[in-house]
């Protein structure tokens, strides 16, 4: 059975950088997409970007100036990076193996993140 | 504004039966699978529909979906109080060139 474990501070400043990792158990990073993925506080979800072993990447289009998603298969976890935080990048933001499309099973169990001075 | 339009709100009594629409466009329902998630009260979601109409194992066949032209559909039957859940979908967008979700719709069982 595949479980996602993310994990990172819960607190960060403006203008500093999101960095959570996420620990895959269960499969091997190498077989799979992995994302991530946020909701704001009573808001919706939105995708981030998902990423794969060999390098390749795709992300949102509103955060990719933004963003990189990497990963570490000697200990099958993948990272997100967020740089220059504001106050509209406070969510819960949760890891997923994603395989096609709007395919993302299963999730982590998500890390709410505030972004405040 | 989600790139896919859902209700904010439904509701129904125990037993009876509730659709959740979900509507798009050409770039994202019209040419590709819908996908749909069932997110229980400070949960993570989790995957209930793929592929317009599969459900995974272990999801109850009270849960169904379907898709006509730009619009889908999720239909639960025989309500239940642990059905009282937000419900999204999603779909890949051509215009995107990523998945996008719908914002969501907030199901209560009376």
């Amino acid at each position: 059975q595949v479980q996602l474990q993310g994990s990172g501070p819960r607190l960060v400043r403006p203008s500093e950088t999101l960095s959570l990792t996420c620990t895959v158990s269960g499969d091997s990073i190498t077989n799979f997409y992995w994302s991530w993925i946020r909701q704001p506080p009573g808001k919706g979800l939105e995708w981030i970007g998902y990423f794969f072993y060999s390098g390749r990447t795709n992300y949102n289009p509103s955060l990719k100036s933004r963003v990189t998603i990497s990963g570490d298969t000697s200990k099958n976890q993948f990272s997100l990076n967020l740089r220059s935080l504001t106050a509209a990048d406070t969510a819960v933001y949760y890891c997923a193996r994603y395989r096609s499309n709007a395919w993302f099973d299963p999730w982590g169990q998500g890390t709410l993140v505030s972004v405040s001075s | 504004q989600s790139v896919l339009a859902q209700p904010p709100s439904a509701s129904e009594t125990p037993g009876q039966r509730v659709t959740i629409s979900c509507s798009g466009s050409s770039s994202n329902i019209g040419n590709n699978l819908v996908y749909w998630y069932q997110q229980l009260p400070g949960t993570a979601p989790k995957l209930l529909i793929y592929g317009n109409s599969q459900r995974p194992s272990g999801v109850p066949d009270r849960f169904s979906g379907s898709k006509s032209g730009t619009s889908a559909s999720l239909a639960i039957s025989g309500l239940r109080s642990e059905d009282e859940a937000e419900y999204y979908c999603a779909a890949w967008d051509d215009s995107l060139s990523g998945p996008v979700f719908g914002g969501g719709t907030k199901l209560t069982v009376l």
